[in-house]
């Protein structure tokens, strides 16, 4: 079984300033690493993905992801934000062993203001 | 290329009341997915299907809850009868084979739920 911690729920930042959104896992088997966005009232957006390879994963709008197996983290990070980047924002693995089945975090909230 | 779509976007019923919701999924894709977004929390699986074949239903709340795929097209979920705590987003979503790493699941954009 595998879990997903998303350890901040809100994150208020102003415009053009960075951010970074903290997501952490655990599975006894291996993973594949997603971070997903969701506008009000609007389904899931794929930001990036991490399968294999580089651990440093860009994605779209501007945002990239870092892999870290020893910590089992998988943060987000932008470095300057914009009010449209506003929205929820998970982070959700697919274990090796499930045949695509998404687990997800409960999700950080991003205020962004002028 | 058209996304998966939903309908209907919103709907409010009362408790004890049946429900159904519809999905067509992207052409082409063999998986489809249903899942459950409970306000404040991430989306839940509720079940999976590989063409018109059940993968997954291990969450699926069986004794109200009820989902098929037919003709491995569209698919249906159902609730009979509702309870309060069924108030949620209930998402479609479809991919390709999910054995082949690369492939990414779409999400529709969701019905919204509310049983009074």
């Amino acid at each position: 079984a595998q879990s997903v911690t998303q350890l901040d729920s809100q994150v208020p930042v102003f415009e053009e300033a960075p951010v970074e959104l903290r997501c952490n896992y655990s599975s006894s088997v291996s993973v594949y690493l997603f971070w997903y966005v969701q506008y009000p009232n609007q389904g899931l957006q794929l930001l990036l993905k991490y399968l294999s390879g580089s651990t440093l994963v860009k994605g779209i709008n501007g945002f990239e992801a870092e892999f870290n197996k020893s910590q089992t983290s998988f943060h987000l990070r932008k470095p300057s934000v914009h009010i449209s980047d506003t929205a929820e924002y998970f982070c959700a693995v697919i274990s090796t062993d499930s045949w695509g089945k998404l687990q997800f975090g409960a999700g950080t909230q991003v205020v962004v203001t002028p | 290329e058209a996304g998966v779509a939903q309908s209907p976007r919103y709907k409010i019923i009362e408790k004890r009341q049946s429900v159904a919701f519809w999905c067509n999924p992207i052409s082409g894709h063999a998986t489809l997915y249903w899942y459950q977004q409970i306000l404040g929390q991430g989306p839940k699986l509720l079940i999976q299907f590989q063409n018109n074949g059940v993968v997954d239903d291990s969450q699926l709340p069986k004794d109200r809850f009820s989902a098929e795929r037919l003709k491995g097209v569209d698919s249906t979920l159902k609730i009979q009868p509702a309870k309060l705590e069924d108030s949620a987003v209930y998402l479609c979503a479809s991919s390709l084979d999910p054995r082949e790493r690369n492939t990414e699941a779409f999400f529709g954009q969701g019905t919204r739920l509310t049983v009074v």
